[in-house]
């Protein structure tokens, strides 16, 4: 079974600019979070979905948004991009939601660089 | 002061030895997770408890919910065993779930 894919791996954009991340979960997975990794800050919990709602968000500002389609792929998008969102974007996925103690499958990351 | 605290932050020892990190947090929890991180930034979960220990080959979780603490040990450490170790504990405030992470803790495990 092919694992959580991530695309694109590496990315630089431009202060100002926004950028929309992708998510493929584990086949049959309806579950997905993600998540933001900084030197300063480490993990952070960006927000959950789950059969195309989103059932958890963490403490970030509006402009980091998500959504899930039908088929579990889910796409977070960042607008107005600052230097402090460079980071390492991490999604995962897991059968159902994470509050039931579904075990988490994480994809290899995003590496975002704003300029 | 973090909801979560891991220590040591690093860690450097050699091939054989015992592992232990350590993990407190702050609020009552319905989970507690241990994250494995290897350089290049892959993340894989080793264990979720939510009470008593768990076991998978040379690694063992435990943790005591009285004392909001827990720990994660690995027996004959190896090389392939260096890496960041996070701890992250799930909690549900005001009706929402809440994932906190800790700082990690770097092994570095000489051979």
């Amino acid at each position: 079974k092919a694992g959580v894919t991530q695309t694109p791996r590496y990315l630089i954009k431009t202060r100002g600019q926004q950028v929309t991340l992708s998510c493929s979960p584990i086949s049959g997975h309806r579950s997905v979070s993600w998540y933001q990794q900084t030197p300063g800050q480490g993990l952070q919990f960006l927000f959950e979905y789950f059969s195309e709602t989103q059932r958890n968000k963490g403490n970030f500002p509006g402009r980091f948004s998500g959504r899930q389609f039908s088929n579990s792929r889910s796409e977070m998008n960042v607008s107005t991009l600052e230097l402090g969102d460079s980071a390492l974007y991490l999604c995962a996925s897991s059968l159902g939601p994470t509050g039931q103690s579904y075990e988490q499958y994480f994809g290899p990351g995003t590496r975002l660089t704003v300029t | 002061k973090n909801e979560v605290e891991q220590s040591p932050q690093n860690l450097t020892a050699q091939e054989g030895e015992f592992i232990t990190i350590n993990c407190s947090y702050s609020v009552g929890i319905s989970a507690l997770h241990w994250l494995q991180q290897h350089p290049g930034g892959g993340i894989v979960s080793l264990f979720m408890l939510s009470s008593g220990k768990k076991k998978h080959g040379r690694l063992i979780a435990t943790i005591n919910i009285q004392e909001k603490h827990s720990s994660l040990h690995i027996t004959a450490s190896h090389p392939r065993d260096s890496a960041v170790y996070i701890c992250a504990v799930r909690y549900v405030i005001q009706g929402a779930q809440k994932l906190v992470f800790g700082q990690g803790t770097r092994l570095t495990i000489n051979p």
